[in-house]
């Protein structure tokens, strides 16, 4: 069985604050992957990033940041700098090697980032 | 770009009524999928189609569901809806089966009133 937390349920922060949204994961495959997803008020969800199991180099992207860990089954994302365009909910999900490409998702986190 | 497109942003149904959510997407991909965003829930799986008139039952399958007659369209069926469908429902899709680093990429979201 596969299970995403994402224990924030909601964030809020200063215009210009550094953000982190945790994620954990668990799964029993020894190949699998990692992505999020923001989800503005629009209601689409817009890919960010995925990641392999074999990869644990952090990535970063502009403002945002992704920080692997299998040590601690963690996937956790920074964005730097916020602004108020990065106010949405953000998920994280898995895709277990045998799961065909089915998503797991967190519950989510609702971040407000205020001017 | 991939687009997934919902046919339908915001519906308002009956209690009993059968409702149809339809999605088509424009990049040729095999699976096609259907979730269900609840607050503090995430977004679960209804359903999975993998090919033509093929498909797999998610995680809450019940009271739902499906129909996919052609590739690029995938349909969602409430036989009977009831007041606890209403929710935000989204359909995604991506290239192939049997990968599961596949994106996914995903519609609007369609929000559904059972009244």
């Amino acid at each position: 069985a596969q299970k995403v937390t994402q224990a924030q349920t909601e964030i809020s922060v200063v215009e210009k604050e550094d953000v982190t949204l945790d994620c954990v994961y668990e799964t029993r495959d020894t190949t699998y992957y990692l992505f999020w997803y923001k989800q503005p008020p629009s209601g689409e969800l817009v890919f960010l990033i995925r990641r392999n199991s074999f990869d644990e180099q952090n990535e970063i992207s502009g403002r945002y940041s992704w920080n692997f860990q299998k040590s601690t089954s963690s996937f956790n994302f920074t964005i730097t700098a916020s602004q108020v365009v990065d106010s949405a909910v953000y998920f994280c999900a898995l895709a277990g090697g045998t799961s065909y490409g089915k998503l797991t998702f967190g519950q989510g986190t609702i971040l407000t980032v205020h001017p | 770009d991939v687009k997934v497109t919902q046919s339908s942003r915001y519906l308002v149904k009956r209690t009993g009524e059968k409702v149809f959510l339809e999605c088509v997407q424009d990049m040729d991909h095999e699976n096609m999928f259907w979730y269900r965003q609840d607050p503090g829930l995430g977004l679960r799986l209804i359903y999975f189609s993998y090919d033509v008139k093929m498909k797999e039952k998610g995680d809450i399958p019940e009271g739902y569901s499906v129909s996919r007659e052609k590739k690029e369209r995938f349909s969602l069926i409430l036989e009977s809806a009831s007041t606890n469908q209403t929710s935000m429902y989204l359909c995604a899709s991506s290239l192939y089966y049997g990968t599961a680093g596949n994106t996914i990429y995903f519609g609007e979201g369609s929000w559904l009133t059972v009244v």
